[in-house]
């Protein structure tokens, strides 16, 4: 496609509610990064893959976060039992390799209530 | 690990004066510089990048400095106007950005008064 695509541009959940957020990324692009936005905060680092590979999830704050990228292109990131400190903007970014020439998606806005 | 600071948080200029951003990072085997601006709501969007080969970089009104001794880069916007109003990030990553994710600063909220 032409941009990063993220779905959907806004989540409510419920305290305890599991969801799933998707990136779609420019075609073609080899990397994939998720980050988290508080408001008023840069991005924060989540996770990164190089094609299917996941090769750095340093940053998901908890066991509740988990990521995949299985066929190379579409990401999900999925939060379990969210919680209101999930609450946050969370930006893909893809890149044609690592972090020169990241290319954001307009992000999905998680609130939990 | 990589930490970024950046100041100011806020800043106001008039129409046509210059604004200077600083940041800071803490790893010295980090080696690029990228400037992201993002306008409310919207996604951050690259406006300039600089690697540690170089000591400056311009693009029309904006330019980039970097001094890797002391570890620390700016942005620097000249003729600023309304649309320049943004928060504007600084980013730091190793291996030339061939690699690896970026390690974001805080923000600077840039208002340009006309």
């Amino acid at each position: 496609g032409a941009g990063v695509s993220q779905s959907p541009r806004y989540k409510v959940a419920k305290r305890g509610q599991d969801v799933a957020l998707r990136c779609d990324p420019i075609s073609g692009h080899v990397s994939l990064f998720w980050y988290q936005q508080a408001l008023g905060q840069g991005p924060e680092f989540l996770t990164y893959f190089q094609n299917e590979a996941q090769l750095d999830k340093s940053g998901l704050p908890s066991d509740r976060f988990f990521a995949e990228r299985p066929e190379g292109s579409v990401s999900t990131l999925k939060i379990q039992r969210t919680q209101q400190e999930d609450s946050a903007v969370y930006l893909c970014a893809s890149s044609p390799g690592g972090a020169f020439g990241y290319t954001f998606g307009s992000g999905t806005r998680l609130t939990v209530v | 690990g990589e930490n970024v600071e950046q100041h100011p948080s806020t800043l106001s200029v008039q129409e046509g004066d210059s604004a200077v951003i600083k940041c800071t990072y803490s790893d010295s085997a980090s080696n690029y510089f990228p400037w992201y601006k993002q306008e409310l709501g919207k996604r951050p969007q690259l406006i300039i990048d600089i690697r540690s080969n170089v000591g400056e970089k311009k693009d029309q009104r904006i330019a980039v400095t970097l001094n890797k001794t002391a570890k620390h880069f700016s942005l620097h916007i000249t003729e600023t106007q309304p649309e320049d109003s943004a928060v504007y990030f600084c980013a730091a990553s190793m291996y030339g950005g061939s690699q690896g994710n970026l390690i974001f600063g805080k923000g600077t909220k840039l208002s340009v008064k006309p």
